[in-house]
């Protein structure tokens, strides 16, 4: 099975800060990654997804941004943070389709 | 997109009772899946169903699927307080890398 690390599990940052939240990947190779978001007693929104190194498509329009500089590493970013990026970030990835996801444990950010 | 809709949204019981957990969803799909979330921590798969499945058991967990009415359950019998969590239906979207689609999820507390 796979392991997912994903830090910090919180972060409190100001408005306008820079933001970068790194998910790496253990046991598989090429995985699909994604980032999700959930919103206190919501469900999950799906934020980016890939494919492939490089490769990242965006599900919602939005403030931040997301890269893929190697296979099992995905990064989230964003230039200038606002109050309503704050959320509960979660990395996940599977090896292909039909399969489960297997899940980070999630960095809270709190912007203030 | 949320596609998966959990019902009902909150479900207290007592160890030892079953609790059913009901899922619907929009379009067709490949698979089905059930997770679990205990709070402020990552997701953790407890089970797949295929399209062509009706019925899978997995320990204390039952899940049906019923593709004519879209619709899917969680049983999980004879609850233990461990059990306390939210659970979290999902089905696969061949549009965003097959990313998973989650519904809002369904908050059960067991109490001893």
């Amino acid at each position: 099975s796979q392991t997912i690390h994903q830090w910090p599990a919180t972060l409190v940052q100001p408005v306008g800060s820079p933001l970068s939240l790194e998910c790496t990947v253990e046991g598989t190779s090429n995985p699909n990654l994604y980032w999700y978001r959930q919103a206190a007693g919501r469900g999950l929104q799906l934020l980016f997804y890939s494919v492939g190194i490089g490769q990242i498509s965006s599900e919602v329009p939005q403030n931040l941004s997301a890269s893929r500089p190697q296979d099992r590493q995905f990064i989230l970013s964003s230039k200038k943070l606002l109050l309503s990026d704050s959320g509960f970030y979660l990395c996940a990835s599977s090896p292909h389709r039909d399969t489960e996801a297997f899940f980070g444990q999630g960095t809270r950010l709190t912007v203030v | 997109s949320q596609q998966g809709e959990e019902d009902p949204q909150a479900l207290s019981i007592q160890e030892g009772e079953n609790a059913t957990m009901n899922c619907s969803y929009k379009t067709s799909i490949n698979n089905l899946q059930w997770y679990r979330q205990n709070s402020g921590r990552g997701l953790v798969h407890l089970i797949l169903i295929r399209s062509n499945e009706r019925e899978k058991h997995s320990g204390r967990l039952r899940v049906t699927l019923d593709t004519s009415k879209k619709s899917s359950s969680l049983l999980i019998t004879a609850s233990r307080a461990a059990d306390t969590a939210s659970y979290f239906c999902a089905t696969d979207a061949s549009s965003s890398g097959y990313a998973l689609n989650f519904g809002k999820g369904t908050s059960l507390l067991v109490t001893p």
